[in-house]
């Protein structure tokens, strides 16, 4: 089955850029999506099909997708952006599975 | 506003019967399809399975095969997780979310339902 492999955690001091890396094979043949969770809480959308930012994200928040590495990043970085972040595809390979990374915590230095 | 409004907390004994619900508003709840993911304490997402109210396509991953069953009732735009014999490995948080289907994203999810199995 598919994998999507994150760094388990990622620092960064507040104001600096977050990237946030997903791997997997020829992941840019497919589309990734992105989600924020914050501790209690259910998981957000925050990026889908590898750019797209829907109503009510911030800017700062972006995404691309290549190769075989997506990637979050997290510009103008603040307290309230600690979070795990979570990618996703679908595998079409196999009934079409939805495959999710094993996360990334962020932490606000 | 879609909203997807879950069931709440359970806690069950080892080889007990349990059924989770999710109901879907502000949207065709036939339109799309319904996934459930396991969030076990202190770990990640996992998909389970996924159904489409419509026609009650089912599809479940490999993983949870055999371990729930997925159904829904678009009359009353409700979606279910259920387990006929729990264990304590089934102790999760677990969420639905709604997708457009293929390639499509997780665009909104309910609350979560925390289902514990202790004896």
């Amino acid at each position: 089955s598919y994998v999507l492999t994150q760094a388990p955690s990622v620092s960064v001091a507040p104001g600096r850029t977050a990237s946030i890396s997903c791997g997997g094979n020829n992941v840019g043949s497919k589309s990734v999506h992105w989600y924020q969770q914050k501790p209690g809480q259910a998981p957000v959308l925050i990026i889908y099909s590898d750019t797209d930012r829907p109503s009510g994200i911030p800017e700062r928040f972006s995404g691309s997708n290549s190769g075989n590495t997506a990637t979050l990043t997290i510009s103008r970085v603040e307290a309230g952006d600690e979070a795990d972040y979570y990618c996703q595809v679908w595998d079409s390979s196999i009934n079409h599975d939805a495959v999710f990374g094993g996360g990334t915590q962020l932490t606000v230095l | 506003e879609v909203q997807l409004v879950q069931s709440g907390a359970e806690v069950k004994k080892p080889g007990e019967s349990l059924k989770i619900s999710c109901k879907g508003s502000g949207y065709n709840f036939t339109n799309y399809w319904i996934g459930w993911v396991r969030q076990m304490p202190g770990k990640g997402l996992e998909w389970m399975g996924i159904i489409y109210p419509g026609d009650s396509d089912t599809r479940y991953s490999p993983s949870f095969q055999g371990q729930v069953t997925i159904s829904a009732d678009k009359s009353i735009s409700t979606a279910y997780l259920q387990w006929s014999s729990l264990k304590a490995s089934d102790t999760a948080m677990y969420y639905c979310a709604r997708t457009g289907g293929a390639a499509r994203p997780f665009d909104s999810w309910g609350q979560g339902t925390l289902v514990t199995v202790s004896s």
